[in-house]
Formats: C-alpha cells, sequence, structure tokens
C-alpha cells in the first residue's frame, strides 16, 4: 500500500498571498498520479489538480500549481492570491496506473484571513 | 447535468439494523467507489468497482457490503457486523480504472448510529 503524508495540520494565510500545502508520499509503483482535492465544510470533495509521476512540467490549473520533486517524493500545492473561500480542508492523494485505488493523507486545514 | 448524487444527505440508524446508501451517477464512468471518512482523516477505501457485475474489497470492507448490477449505481450496505458505522461516507467515480483518471465525489451522507 502506498502512503500519504501532510504534516501540516492547520495553517494560515492572509488574503491574496501565496501558501503551500506539504504533501510527501511513499510509494514503489514505477508510475503513479498525484492529486489535490479541496473539502469546504459542506463536505463534497472538489478536484483541484494532478500530476502524473512521468510528466516533467509541473502542473497548473488557474491558480493552483503543483511542486513535485520527485526524487524527494514530494508533491506540494502552491495556491496563489488566496481568496476567503479557499478557506476548506486539502487532501493529497495519489493513485497506481496499475489501478485506480486512491490513498489519502489525513489533510490539512487552511484558514484565510481577511 | 452529470454528476454524482447521494442519498440520503443524513442517516440515523439504530444498533443492530442494517441500512443501505444510495450512489447513483450519470457521468457514464466505467469505475465507482465507496470511502469512509471519520473526524480528522482522510478518506479510507471501502469497496470499488472497475466495471458492471464486478466489484473488489479495499482495506476496510469488513460489515460492509456492495453489489453493481447497473452501471449508474453502486450501493452500499452498512451491515450490524460493522462495529462502529457512525462516519461520514463519500461515493466516488471515474471515467476509467487506470490510476491517471481523477475520481469524482458525490455530496456524501453522514450516517449516526444511536
Amino acid at each position: 500500500a502506498q502512503k500519504i503524508t501532510q504534516t501540516q495540520p492547520g495553517m494560515f494565510v492572509q488574503e491574496k498571498e501565496a501558501v503551500t500545502l506539504d504533501c510527501t508520499y511513499d510509494t514503489s509503483d514505477p508510475s503513479y498520479g498525484l492529486f489535490w482535492y479541496k473539502q469546504p465544510s459542506s463536505g463534497e470533495m472538489i478536484f483541484l489538480i494532478y500530476q502524473g509521476s512521468y510528466d516533467q512540467q509541473n502542473a497548473t490549473e488557474g491558480r493552483y500549481s503543483l511542486n513535485f520533486q520527485k526524487a524527494r517524493k514530494s508533491a506540494n500545492l502552491v495556491i496563489s492570491a488566496s481568496q476567503l473561500g479557499d478557506s476548506a480542508m486539502y487532501f493529497c492523494a495519489t493513485s497506481s496506473n496499475t489501478g485506480n485505488q486512491f490513498y489519502f493523507g489525513t489533510g490539512t486545514s487552511l484558514t484565510v484571513i481577511p | 447535468d452529470g454528476g454524482i448524487t447521494q442519498s440520503p444527505k443524513y442517516l440515523f440508524r439504530k444498533e443492530g439494523q442494517n441500512v443501505t446508501l444510495s450512489c447513483e451517477q450519470n457521468l457514464n464512468h466505467d469505475a465507482m467507489y465507496w470511502y469512509r471518512q471519520d473526524p480528522g482523516q482522510g478518506l479510507r477505501l471501502i469497496y470499488y468497482s472497475q466495471i458492471v457485475n464486478d466489484f473488489q474489497k479495499g482495506d476496510i470492507a469488513e460489515g460492509y457490503s456492495v453489489s453493481r448490477e447497473k452501471k449508474e449505481s453502486f450501493p452500499l450496505t452498512v451491515t450490524s457486523a460493522q462495529k462502529n458505522p457512525t462516519a461520514f461516507y463519500l461515493c466516488a467515480s471515474s471515467i476509467g480504472w487506470e490510476g491517471v483518471y481523477e475520481q469524482f465525489f458525490g455530496p456524501g451522507t453522514r450516517l449516526t448510529v444511536l
């Protein structure tokens, strides 16, 4: 099984500033995917960004970018220009390319301060 | 609008009773999943199904059962054998089983055992 570690249980960021949420993973699979999801207080999981392990470039989706360091097994999420609506739980997850079974971290709670 | 629906949103059950959580998707996705989320924790996989009439146990399948008779439906039954069923349950689907596809999530069902 794969293991995901999110070491920051809670983070605070000033509105309009950037914030980095950490994620490290442990896998022996040669090929895998990395995902970030946002979970607002309502409970639904919202997909943010995907990075394939063989992708050379870091993924970006609007204000979200993924700082992928394969040798360190690190896949940190960077949110630029934080907005009040970004306040939520954020989960990192991995999957193996042999099967779409996701493994989730314990999440980071982000609070954006006006 | 395409998406995943789960019902009911809140469910209360007496100890010793079985209860079935509904999950329906109109995204024409082959793969479907059930996760359990406890407070302060990430998501843990209960069961998954790659195609109709096929399903596999995830990491915490004991005390749960599923069926996949139709592509769009993947109901989860929480049986009386589940020792601690109070949790938030999330259903998800993806286009395929290969690990490069994002999973789309439903709004969740919050189950409370009285």
